[in-house]
């Protein structure tokens, strides 16, 4: 069964850091493409990025290029977000995705989230 | 890249069936037959329900079916039942290698 389970929720101050995980199990880590997709409060799905972690090949959406950065340890098959510097904007709910064996199909399976509240 | 535009509710009585639509353009659900939709019930995960335009994933029910016509896909349920209340996103590749999501539609089972 494919699993992706998520660090758990995180509660930060403005200008600290951040690194969220997401493991993945019943398949195989390194050849299926890993995905980051925000939910602010009440909002809708936005895409963050991609990372392929059989060779750590990483993409970023235009929007969110420079402000996280997306890795991955294919040793213990985990991909991260990481911040270097929250901002109250920030706040949101996290997910990790597996893209599908098409990548162009997009995401198959979900991780539970990670919510991250950065609140002074 | 903007997002894909699908209405912000629609309601339906147990029995009867609802359609969800998402429109986009040329460059993601007109370009090409790379659309999904997804589930999302309160405090979960989101779940596929439909993808590459109409195809359903082992286990999701076939009162679930997914179409397109030029740049709108849609989302049907028929035979609603309690338990189809819910969000519901649909999401397209797009010409930027990359993929966009609709702004979701809160489906009420009345």
């Amino acid at each position: 069964e494919v699993q992706l389970v998520q660090s758990g929720a995180e509660v930060k101050k403005p200008g600290e850091s951040l690194k969220i995980s997401c493991k993945g199990s019943g398949y195989s880590f390194t050849s299926y493409w890993i995905g980051w997709v925000r939910q602010m409060p009440g909002k809708g799905l936005e895409w963050m990025g991609i990372i392929y972690p059989g060779d750590s090949d990483t993409r970023y959406s235009p929007s969110f290029q420079g402000q996280v950065t997306i890795s991955a340890d294919k040793s213990i098959s985990t991909a991260y977000l990481q911040w270097s510097s929250l901002k109250a904007s920030d706040t949101a709910m996290y997910y990790c995705a597996r893209l599908d064996a098409r990548p162009v199909a997009g995401p198959d399976y979900w991780g539970q989230g990670t919510l991250v509240t950065v609140s002074s | 890249q903007s997002a894909l535009t699908q209405p912000a509710s629609v309601s339906g009585s147990p029995g009867q069936s609802i359609t969800i639509s998402c429109t986009g353009t040329s460059s993601d659900v007109g370009g090409y037959n790379y659309v999904s939709w997804y589930q999302q019930h309160p405090g979960k995960a989101p779940k596929l329900m439909i993808y590459d335009v109409s195809k359903r994933p082992s286990g999701v029910s076939n009162r679930f079916s997914g179409s397109k016509s030029g740049n709108t896909a849609s989302l049907t349920i028929s035979g609603l039942q309690a338990e189809d209340e819910a969000d519901y996103y649909c999401s397209s590749y797009t010409s930027s290698s990359s993929w966009v999501f609709g702004g979701g539609t809160k489906l009420t089972v009345l």
